[in-house]
């Protein structure tokens, strides 16, 4: 199975201050066919998971563009550039290359 | 717009079977091009995927829950299933359905259930 570890596992953010989660693969999630197969979503508090991105960097239908993903190969990104109230929960990364998806172990992130 | 919802018992007793349904509306489960997951969470851990079946009813499982797990559809109700069997307290967690689409790519987990508690205790 593809191993995804997530650092940092949680984190405090000022509103309006950028915040970035890293998600590290044990291989790689380039397609031979060029696509990178990374997903994000964010999971609210006591709320189930909603989608973020996928495909690396493609914000899903709604997704505000505060949220980027970024990265190549086995190491990624997720990037809010200024962090608002509505962004606390965990956010997990997932890979859709294969079967069975994995995901990250989540990243917590909290407002000050 | 497209809802899922789970259902079935919160609690069950060790080595008997969990059984649980989504429910989906706003579109049929066997019309276009869909995958139906189930995804399981533990208290204070991460997302564990289980397992998923086609618009066709093919199924594919995670190896990690080897015999235990089978799943089905019953189309006249709009509805996918997960059975889950020999079940011990290391099966309980917040239960998931959730939903790819294909539009001119695949959308993985588009959708989500607002997951539902499973207890295994005696």
């Amino acid at each position: 199975d593809i191993v995804l570890t997530q650092t940092p596992l949680s984190l405090s953010v000022t509103p309006g201050q950028p915040v970035s989660i890293s998600c590290k693969s044990n291989q790689s999630l380039l397609h031979s066919g060029g696509t990178t197969y990374l997903c994000w979503y964010l999971q609210r508090p006591g709320q189930s998971p909603q989608p973020l991105i996928y495909e690396l960097s493609t914000r899903f239908s709604g997704v505000p563009d505060r949220f980027s993903g970024s990265g190549s190969g086995t190491d990624f990104t997720l990037r809010i550039s200024r962090v608002e109230a509505e962004d606390v929960g965990v956010y997990h990364c997932m890979q859709s290359l294969e079967l069975p998806r994995t995901f990250g172990q989540g990243t917590k992130v909290e407002i000050k | 717009q497209v809802q899922l919802q789970e259902s079935g018992p919160g609690l069950v007793k060790p080595s008997q079977t969990l059984s649980l349904t989504c429910t989906v509306s706003g579109g049929s489960i066997s019309s276009g091009s869909y995958y139906w997951s189930w995804i399981r969470q533990p208290a204070g851990k991460g997302l564990e995927w289980i397992g998923r079946i086609y618009t066709s009813g093919s199924t594919s499982y995670n190896p990690s829950f080897k015999s235990r797990v089978t799943m089905s559809m019953d189309t006249s109700k709009n509805q996918f299933s997960l059975n889950l069997n020999s079940v011990t307290a290391a099966d309980t967690a917040v239960y998931y359905c959730a939903r790819d689409s294909y539009g001119n790519t695949w959308y993985p987990f588009d959708y989500w259930g607002q997951g539902t508690l499973v207890t295994v205790s005696s």
